[in-house]
């Protein structure tokens, strides 16, 4: 089956500074990357996705990035602010595969004010 | 606007209880999903459905069952409720009709057994 590492597990940045996340996965035919967002006490929340046929997406001040040969995506957050700050999941799924998604173990973001 | 709701956001149990955890959606979504949530482990997928009557294992449904006698409706079940069992439980659905596999999920409930 299918498997995703992320990495790192937390991060730390002063308010101001970039972010990145990244994910690889194991199986080629994986084609929806999405990215989630869980603040501290509440659901996770879809923030941005990308499929196989596109390389980059970008919405304001968040991008994701896909390298399909070399199976790993990122998760880019630029001029970070305070609540940015929440645990960030990536995952992957194939998208005839009855929804079903393999999730990264999680980055805890701190953004520093 | 998606409505997931899940029945308890706080239960406590006792060893070898059986637990029902519930999930109904608003939305007429096909597929809905099972996970539960540790810290530093991410979202483990427990069992899953695509359909009515239907259900799949996931990636850990040990001690775990489930039930989907309604489209809207998702329950888990814990036969005989053990200690390691005690998490956070995040019930989620999704639609191919949306064009994407987003999931939409619900507040979770946080089970603790003693």
């Amino acid at each position: 089956g299918e498997n995703v590492e992320q990495h790192p597990s937390t991060l730390s940045v002063q308010e101001g500074d970039s972010a990145v996340i990244k994910c690889t996965y194991s199986d080629s035919a994986s084609n929806y990357f999405p990215w989630y967002k869980q603040e501290l006490g509440k659901r996770p929340q879809l923030i941005i996705d990308i499929r196989s046929n596109v390389g980059e997406k970008k919405d304001q001040r968040i991008a994701v990035t896909l390298n399909k040969t070399a199976k790993h995506f990122s998760l880019h957050i630029t001029e970070t602010q305070p609540e940015d700050s929440a645990v960030y999941f990536c995952a992957a799924s194939i998208s005839t595969n009855a929804g079903k998604s393999t999730f990264g173990d999680g980055t805890t973001l701190t953004v520093k004010p | 606007d998606v409505k997931v709701t899940q029945s308890s956001r706080y239960l406590v149990k006792r060893t070898g209880e059986k637990v029902f955890l519930e999930c109904v959606q608003d939305m007429d979504h096909e597929n809905m999903f099972w996970y539960r949530q540790d810290p530093g482990l991410g979202l483990r997928l427990i069992y899953f459905s695509y359909d009515v009557k239907m259900k799949e294992k996931g990636d850990i449904p040990e001690g775990y069952s489930v039930s989907r006698e309604k489209k809207e409706r998702f329950s888990l079940i814990l036969e005989s409720a053990s200690t390691n069992q005690t998490s956070m439980y995040l019930c989620a659905s999704s639609s191919p009709a949306s064009g994407s596999n987003e999931q939409f999920f619900g507040p979770g409930t946080r089970l603790t057994v003693l």
